[in-house]
């Protein structure tokens, strides 16, 4: 199957600071790429879908302007958490789709711990 | 709107013991994708079968199988003579037919294997 690499897939910051993650498909190019969070003992639930070159489009109760998304080539996509808060803690997962394929191929996934 | 649903939160089983996990599903679409991932603990997703509303056919692969039964909107994953490895979170997903589509995941289910 496809490889789709995240990066880093652990992160602690401090409080206030933004942390930059990283979703890179390796050998496909990714249409859409969508992205997931994932509390402790919970479910993935989706935040955005991103497609290249357009702007992404956010789940209900996402805010935009803390996790911003940014699909500029057919290989990245990158959330970026701004102003991290203790509560923005959690596990972040990318997923990379062909135009041709309902085959998701997720990331390794990052762990992010804000203190 | 999409809604995947797996009652069982947690199954402990001890080694060699098949376990059944259920998954029920509901969408107004008439063709659609059905998935089961397995996340150990390490957190990445393991993709172990994708399913599409057309073909009903059960499925084995080693010790697992999988039976889709559209009529009561199921599509249930069976572990054959489970072992300590199995241990892991199992997660239902459904998504729409059209290619580049979100998943949307049920609960997930916790399977302890214990030796």
């Amino acid at each position: 199957g496809a490889v789709v690499s995240q990066h880093p897939s652990r992160v602690i910051c401090k409080s206030g600071t933004s942390v930059k993650i990283e979703c890179r498909s390796l050998d496909f190019q990714a249409t859409t790429m969508f992205w997931y969070r994932q509390f402790p003992k919970q479910s993935l639930m989706l935040m955005a879908t991103s497609n290249e070159g357009s702007k992404a489009t956010y789940e209900q109760g996402v805010e935009k302007d803390k996790f911003l998304i940014n699909h500029a080539s057919l290989t990245l996509s990158t959330l970026t958490v701004t102003s991290a808060h203790p509560e923005d803690s959690s596990f972040y997962i990318c997923s990379a789709q062909t135009r041709a394929s309902n085959e998701a191929f997720f990331g390794q996934g990052t762990r992010l711990t804000v203190v | 709107a999409q809604k995947v649903t797996q009652a069982q939160t947690e199954i402990s089983v001890v080694e060699k013991e098949d376990v059944t996990l259920d998954c029920v599903y509901e969408t107004r679409d008439t063709t659609y994708y059905l998935f089961w991932y397995k996340q150990p603990p390490s957190g990445e997703l393991v993709f172990l079968i994708r399913r599409n509303s057309f073909d009903e056919q059960n499925e084995i692969s080693g010790r697992y199988s999988w039976n889709f039964q559209k009529s009561t909107s199921s599509f249930n994953f069976t572990i054959t003579a489970s072992q300590v490895v199995d241990s892991a979170v199992y997660f239902c997903a459904l998504s729409r037919y059209v290619a580049g589509n979100k998943l949307t995941f049920g609960g997930g289910t916790r399977v302890l294997v214990k030796p």
